[in-house]
């Protein structure tokens, strides 16, 4: 299985200051049909996980343009350029390259 | 509005089944590849189970494969995961998800505890 590794697991934060988390895979997530399948979720304290970005960079509907993901191959990151309170929760990158599907370890993000 | 709603949670002892549903709507059912993620108490987020909204194949972790069972009834809009054979560490809230590449709509959850 693909291992996904999450670095800082804990993320205290200043508001307004930015935030960087890094993912990096155990394989590179390039699929056959040229697309890299790496997802950024976010889960707040008592709710369900919320997707924020897919295929590395792309935001969802809704999301505020403060999230941001990037990078390729096996080394991925998700940045929040001002972090907000409403951002504290955990941040999770999941793979959907390789099967079976697999999630990091969970980055929690609090303000300081 | 797209929604997941799942449901047949709850307390079984090890060893035993369980059959947990998700009602789908909002959006053709049918077309779409469907997961299964599980969340035990405290603890990260495991992709469990996925099928293809296309033919139908099904992919399985590690942990629960020869165990669980995901499932498609699109005439019904549901999806279905039948749990056998259930040990302690399959205790978890229990997410039906939109997809297998991109997992876009989650449900709420439902909670399945195995104890004796």
């Amino acid at each position: 299985d693909v291992v996904m590794t999450q670095s800082p697991l804990s993320l205290p934060v200043t508001l307004g200051q930015p935030a960087s988390i890094s993912c990096r895979s155990s394989q590179s997530l390039v699929y056959s049909d040229g697309n890299t399948y790496l997802n950024w979720f976010q889960q707040r304290p008592g709710q369900s996980p919320r997707r924020l970005i897919y295929k590395v960079s792309n935001r969802d509907s809704g999301v505020p343009d403060r999230f941001s993901g990037s990078g390729s191959g096996t080394d991925f990151t998700l940045k929040i350029s001002r972090v907000e309170a409403e951002d504290v929760g955990i941040y999770y990158c999941m793979q959907a390259t390789h099967w079976p599907r697999t999630f990091g370890q969970g980055t929690k993000v609090e303000i300081k | 509005e797209v929604q997941l709603l799942e449901s047949g949670g709850g307390l079984v002892q090890p060893g035993g089944s369980l059959r947990l549903s998700c009602a789908a709507s909002g959006f053709t059912f049918s077309t779409y590849d469907m997961s299964w993620v599980r969340q035990a108490p405290g603890k990260g987020l495991e992709w469990v189970t996925g099928i293809s909204g296309g033919d139908g194949s099904a992919y399985y972790a590690d942990s629960v494969k020869g165990r669980f069972t995901i499932s498609k009834d699109s005439s019904k809009d549901m999806l279905y995961l039948q749990m056998n054979t259930l040990r302690g560490d399959d205790t978890a809230l229990y997410y039906c998800a939109r997809g297998t590449y991109g997992l876009d709509v989650w449900g709420q959850g439902t909670t399945v505890t195995v104890s004796s």
